[in-house]
């Protein structure tokens, strides 16, 4: 059973500060990696995709890959609160669906 | 941009029904899935296709069944709601290629009384 794991938080921040949201998963052979955002109330959102080791930067946000440990983490610098919401990871590999884990409830307090 | 359309957006239903639930997409997209989400539980797939008038289950499909006679379109079909069946389902789409990830719809919060 290929499994993906988040920590369920509540994680909270203040504004401005940097939030890290960590992710693992136990299927070595998993090729994409993915983040969503979901608001309360909302469908999830892509918000970042990363295929391999290192990091990737996009505005804000910068997703992180090790391959080695099974890991990936997404990191929001200069949070506001309105980033505040429910993060999803999500992994592929191959030819199934993504495995989501359960995601990380962030809280940016102002 | 994938647009991804839900039929309804708040539904609510008496048990024993039948419901159909409706999803289309835009982008001749080959995939396209079926979850619930419920507190706790996370995203859990019913249902998925990556064809049309090709369906696999996923983990949770007892109770549910889909249709897809169109490229465009996937329904989720309740053959006898159930009170436990109350949550809200999300349709999603992806190209054949996956590595884009999935779209999302706005999701259907269906009620069973």
């Amino acid at each position: 059973q290929k499994e993906v794991e988040q920590n369920s938080g509540p994680l909270s921040v203040p504004e401005g500060a940097i939030a890290s949201l960590n992710c693992t998963y136990s299927d070595r052979g998993s090729q994409s990696f993915f983040w969503y955002r979901q608001y309360s109330g909302k469908s999830p959102e892509l918000i970042m995709s990363i295929y391999s080791n290192g990091d990737k930067e996009d505005g804000r946000f910068t997703a992180q890959l090790n391959k080695a440990s099974q890991y990936v983490s997404l990191l929001i610098r200069d949070s506001q609160p309105s980033d505040s919401a429910t993060y999803l990871c999500a992994v592929n590999s191959g030819n199934t669906p993504l495995v989501f884990g359960k995601g990380t409830r962030l809280s940016v307090i102002a | 941009d994938v647009k991804v359309t839900q039929s309804s957006r708040y539904l609510v239903k008496r048990t024993g029904e039948k419901v159909f639930l409706e999803c289309v997409q835009d982008m001749d997209h080959e995939n396209m899935f079926w979850y619930r989400q419920d507190p706790g539980l996370g995203l859990r797939l019913i249902y998925f296709s990556y064809d049309v008038k090709m369906k696999e289950k996923g983990d949770i499909p007892e109770g549910y069944s889909v249709s897809r006679e169109k490229k465009e379109r996937f329904s989720l079909i309740l053959e006898s709601a159930s009170t436990n069946q109350t949550s809200m389902y999300l349709c999603a789409t992806s190209s054949s290629a996956e590595i884009y990830g999935y779209t999302f719809g706005s999701g259907t919060r269906l009620t069973v009384v």
